[in-house]
């Protein structure tokens, strides 16, 4: 199992606030990745990282914010909530070079009422 | 645009019977990577094939890839129950190590 853990793992909250999805691995991974995944669907990029102080957007455009201010955090942040942002968040790492294989969290759901 | 495409989008077996899910993609790739991912958790890495590989076995896996064909497949011989999840194909295109998930693949083992 990998060792990369996500919190809250679970979080219902009302529209218009400001929410922090954390992230931490114990790897030493250099690159950090955020996906956005509805039910039965495909993951989506929507943030990442190749290493501390380097972030990019993904694929698909979010209204959400990351940081990475150290190797092991990568934080994800959306400063209004909305329900269009209901999903599950996925955070996953991989070694920057040479090993493309990537590790996931268990996911954080997220419901917006 | 998606990459990766598997096929069948479900896929239902009794305990025991082999379990065959093909991936197709559409660009160049560096290598593709199947995953599992089970209900309401993250994704778990199954195995890797680079585009100068043709089969790989892990265990009771065996993945293909037929590069002028654009696709791949995933063979789980003597399915358990405890296979049932989702699978996803993944590509990598590019220096970057960006991954291109499909949608997944449904497995149900009957047990």
């Amino acid at each position: 199992e990998a060792d990369i853990y996500q919190t809250p793992r679970y979080l219902v909250i009302g529209t218009g606030k400001k929410i922090t999805l954390e992230c931490s691995q114990t790897m030493g991974h250099d690159k950090m990745y955020w996906y956005q995944q509805d039910p039965g669907m495909e993951l989506h990029l929507i943030h990442y990282s190749y290493g501390v102080n380097s972030t990019e957007k993904g694929d698909l455009s979010s209204e959400s914010t990351v940081s990475r201010i150290r190797t092991e955090h990568f934080p994800l942040t959306l400063e209004s909530a909305r329900p269009s942002h209901t999903s599950q968040y996925l955070c996953a790492s991989s070694e920057y070079i040479g090993q493309e294989t990537q590790y996931f969290g268990p996911g954080t759901r997220l419901l917006v009422l | 645009s998606q990459q990766g495409e598997e096929d069948p989008q479900a896929l239902s077996i009794q305990e025991g019977e082999n379990a065959t899910m093909n991936c197709s993609y559409k660009t160049s790739i560096n290598n593709l990577q199947w995953y599992r991912q089970n209900s309401g958790r993250g994704l778990v890495h199954l195995i890797l094939i680079r585009s100068n590989e043709r089969e790989k076995h892990s265990g009771r896996l065996r993945v293909t890839l037929d590069t002028s064909k654009k696709s791949s497949s995933l063979l789980i011989t003597a399915s358990r129950a405890a296979d049932t999840a989702s699978y996803f194909c993944a590509t990598d295109a590019g220096a970057n190590s960006k991954l291109t998930f499909g949608k997944g693949i449904t497995l149900s083992v009957r047990p």
